[in-house]
């Protein structure tokens, strides 16, 4: 069964950088989408990029200026940075698993990981 | 501010048949592109629901179903239990945005 696991710190200051780790285990991040997706307390979902194992990346362009996905295929993860954060950027951030092909859908995600930005 | 419209809310009593509607536009839905649906208990990630407009996941009960028809897709839970207090969200690819877009999401409620 594919597990994925969000780290990093739960308290950023604001104008820092966000930095989050996504460890898969129970699969190969091999042959796969992977995405970040977050959502701001009491609000919807965001998706915020996607990585494929070679490095390829897609980001939403609301974001795309601050955001980096990048992929650490030894180790079965993939991270992403967000810089020059506001408090607008405090939210449950998650990792999730596309298919093969294209990310699509996420059909395995991680529990999800708080992160709030203080000024 | 979503490309993907759905109701705030919903209910009905244990038993009932509940839709929710996923709104879209010639970019995401009406072009072609699938819609997925998301069920996201209190307090947990969300979980795969409906895949590929219609299709369940292994363990998703046959209570929920999926369709599409022109620029909108649309949930049904046939047999409303309590368990299935929750959000629900659809999420489809657009190409004008060239990323993914989640529905602004809905709360279903068991009277």
């Amino acid at each position: 069964q594919v597990q994925l696991q969000e780290s990093g710190p739960g308290l950023v200051k604001a104008s820092e950088t966000l930095s989050l780790t996504c460890t898969v285990s129970g699969g190969s991040i091999r042959s796969y989408y992977w995405s970040w997706i977050r959502q701001p307390p009491g609000k919807g979902l965001e998706w915020i990029g996607y990585i494929y194992d070679s490095g390829s990346t897609n980001y939403n362009p609301s974001l795309k200026s601050r955001v980096t996905i990048s992929v650490d295929t030894p180790k079965n993860q993939f991270s992403l940075k967000l810089s020059s954060v506001t408090a607008a950027d405090t939210a449950v951030y998650y990792c999730a698993r596309g298919s093969s092909s294209g990310w699509y859908r996420g059909d395995y995600w991680g529990q999800g990981t708080l992160v709030t930005v203080s000024s | 501010q979503s490309v993907l419209t759905q109701p705030p809310s919903v209910s009905g009593a244990p038993g009932q048949r509940v839709t929710i509607s996923c709104t879209g536009s010639s970019s995401n839905i009406g072009a072609g592109y699938d819609v997925n649906w998301y069920q996201q208990l209190p307090g947990t990630a969300p979980k795969l629901l409906i895949y590929g407009n219609s299709n369940r996941p292994s363990g998703v009960p046959d209570r929920f179903s999926g369709s599409k028809s022109g620029t909108s897709g649309s949930l049904a839970i046939t047999g409303l239990q309590a368990e299935d207090e929750a959000d629900y969200y659809c999420q489809s690819y657009d190409s004008s945005l060239s990323g993914y877009v989640f529905g602004t999401g809905t709360k279903v409620t068991a009277l």
